[in-house]
Formats: C-alpha cells, sequence, structure tokens
C-alpha cells in the first residue's frame, strides 16, 4: 500500500531565509507523481509544486523547489527567501500515474517569523 | 473558469443524525474526490467518482457513502453520525486523463461538526 510520511508535524522559518520541509513516501510503482500542496489558514488548498517520477530533473517553481530522490523514495520541499504568505499547512501527496487515489501526509504547520 | 463549490461551508449535526455534503466540480472536470481533514491525521481519502460511477473508495465504514450526478456534481452523505466524525471533508475535482496525471483542484471544505 502506498504511504506518505511526513515526520515534520511544525516548522519554522524566519522572514527572507530558506527552510526544507521533508516528505517520503513508500511505493512499488515505479511511474508516479509527487505534489506539494499548500492549505493557508481558512483558505483553500492550492497546488505548490508537482514531480514527475520519470523526471530526474527537480520541479521548480519561482521560490519553491523540490528534492527529489528516487531510490531514497524521498521528496522535500524547499522554500527560499520565505515570505509570511507562505506561512501554511504543506500537505505531501503522492498518486499513481493511472490512478486518481492521492495518498496525503500528515501535514507540516510552517510558521513564518518577520 | 470558477472554482470547486462546496455547500454547505459550515454545519452542525447531532450524534445519530445524517448529513448530506455537496460538491460542484469545475466545469469540464469528471472526477471528484472527497477526503476527510482532521487534526493530526491530515488528508484521508473517502472516495472518488467519475462519470456516476464510484472508481476508488477509501476505508471508511458503510455509513460513508456517496454518489455523483450527469453533471459531475457530487454529493456525499453520512448517516448514523458519531462524534469521532466532526472534521473538514474537502472535495476535490480533476479534469481525468487515465494515462496523465491529474491535478486536483480542492474546494473550501465543509466544517462538519458533531455534537
Amino acid at each position: 500500500a502506498q504511504t506518505v510520511t511526513q515526520s515534520q508535524p511544525e516548522m519554522s522559518v524566519q522572514e527572507a531565509e530558506t527552510v526544507t520541509l521533508s516528505c517520503t513516501y513508500d511505493t512499488s510503482e515505479s511511474d508516479y507523481y509527487l505534489f506539494w500542496y499548500k492549505q493557508p489558514p481558512s483558505r483553500q488548498m492550492i497546488l505548490v509544486i508537482r514531480q514527475e517520477a520519470y523526471k530526474q530533473q527537480n520541479a521548480t517553481e519561482n521560490r519553491f523547489s523540490v528534492n527529489f530522490q528516487k531510490a531514497a523514495k524521498s521528496f522535500s520541499l524547499k522554500i527560499s527567501d520565505s515570505q509570511l504568505g507562505d506561512a501554511a499547512m504543506y500537505f505531501c501527496a503522492y498518486t499513481h500515474s493511472t490512478g486518481n487515489q492521492f495518498y496525503f501526509g500528515t501535514g507540516t504547520s510552517l510558521t513564518v517569523i518577520p | 473558469k470558477a472554482g470547486v463549490t462546496q455547500t454547505p461551508r459550515y454545519l452542525i449535526k447531532t450524534r445519530g443524525q445524517q448529513v448530506t455534503l455537496s460538491c460542484s466540480p469545475i466545469s469540464g472536470h469528471r472526477s471528484v474526490s472527497w477526503y476527510q481533514q482532521t487534526p493530526g491525521q491530515g488528508l484521508q481519502f473517502l472516495f472518488e467518482y467519475f462519470s456516476e460511477t464510484q472508481r476508488n473508495k477509501g476505508n471508511f465504514p458503510g455509513r460513508f457513502s456517496g454518489r455523483q450526478f450527469s453533471n459531475s456534481r457530487s454529493e456525499m452523505n453520512v448517516s448514523t453520525l458519531e462524534l469521532g466524525d466532526s472534521a473538514l471533508y474537502l472535495c476535490a475535482s480533476s479534469i481525468d486523463g487515465r494515462f496523465s496525471y491529474n491535478e486536483q483542484f480542492f474546494g473550501p471544505g465543509t466544517r462538519l461538526t458533531v455534537l
């Protein structure tokens, strides 16, 4: 069974600094997708970044980048130049390439300190 | 394009009652998934509907059920409510390309409180 683990329930970062959120997953599949979603307080969950397992290059979206280690089944999110608006719950998610069932981690609550 | 909408946004029920939650996906999206979000548990997958058929189901008791209509709108029903059913229920829609990834777009959720 697929599982997604986020071992950091809470993290904090100084404004303008860099923070890395960890995620590991377990799967026997070779073709899948990984996502980081952001859920601001009382707001809708939105997609931050996605990674296709067949791509070796790490995905990047502006200040957000991932470190995808397929062999280690690790998928961490790096937020550079943190901003107050980055404060949110972050969820790591997995889905198989031909499936529509997403598996989410328990989330990491990120606090940005001014 | 309008986003995913969920109604109602807040609900208060008592134990033993039943409740129906509604989700309208983004226009053109045919897949609708439901999740239960509780503190410490993250998002737990309930079920996914596509073309009015339940395609995937999570590990929840039979008290949790759903359906999808021909316009892709979906409803979720919880019967015989228990205190532990208090949660944020999220709906997500996706286009569904079977051989491509499907980004899920989430609604704002329905906050259910069971007293």
